[in-house]
């Protein structure tokens, strides 16, 4: 039962153009979303995150947008640039949980010169 | 430079082999994890520790062991190495944002 959904296994944008990774949950229970990049033979290095209590969060050319009611959630990179190809990671957290995460299977994304 | 550190970067293991997976971190976070990734899947936790001597299981426990005797520490001990555990091993710690090791790359034989 895979909490964390991200059914995108791969997406291949024009450098310069809008990324959008999708993300959806079915855990009520999460109040706490976090994206993760991954080069290859790297740890995850963390992007951004958003609590429940907020719809929008903005850091640079990354945004999260959280829609509670559809469980869902976006990452939005703004213009794409071929440095952020990478496997990107959603995942989740109940903050009453011992501060777990949940995380999807990630999308590949792939920023064409 | 802080952060979290994993040793070995690689390892190949025959069946039946034991090994610890060494991890420590240096940010005084009293949450630690650790996670296993297989090709195309996400990370899936095997055990963490929500601070020095308590340690409880994660989606993944079965084949693994773990200790947290001080709170720099918490290494993950495979008793009978078997082929599906062959994967990639990170360990991660958290005081409000998880900080991820570089890895742990092992081969079961």
């Amino acid at each position: 039962d895979q909490q964390v959904k991200q059914n995108s296994p791969s997406l291949s944008v024009q450098e310069g153009r809008i990324s959008i990774l999708n993300c959806d949950y079915t855990n009520s229970m999460f109040d706490y979303f976090l994206w993760y990049k991954k080069y290859p033979a790297e740890g995850p290095t963390f992007l951004i995150s958003i609590s429940s209590i907020k719809d929008k969060n903005e850091d640079g050319r990354f945004t999260v947008f959280l829609n509670k009611s559809a469980k869902h959630l976006s990452l939005h990179i703004v213009p794409s640039q071929p440095g952020d190809s990478a496997v990107y990671f959603c995942a989740a957290s109940d903050s009453g949980a011992n501060s777990k995460l949940t995380f999807g299977k990630g999308i590949t994304l792939s920023v064409r010169p | 430079n802080a952060g979290v550190t994993q040793t070995p970067k690689f390892r190949i293991l025959k069946i039946g082999q034991s090994m610890t997976l060494q991890c420590a971190q240096d940010m005084n976070h009293n949450y630690m994890y650790w996670y296993r990734q297989d090709p195309g899947m996400g990370l899936k936790l095997i055990y963490y520790s929500v601070g020095a001597g308590i340690t409880d299981k994660g989606e993944v426990p079965n084949g693994y062991n773990v200790s947290r005797s001080t709170t720099e520490d918490f290494p993950l001990r495979l008793e009978l190495a078997a082929p599906s555990q062959t994967s990639v091993y990170f360990c991660a710690s958290s005081g409000g944002i998880w900080i991820f090791g570089q890895g742990t790359r092992l081969t079961v034989v």
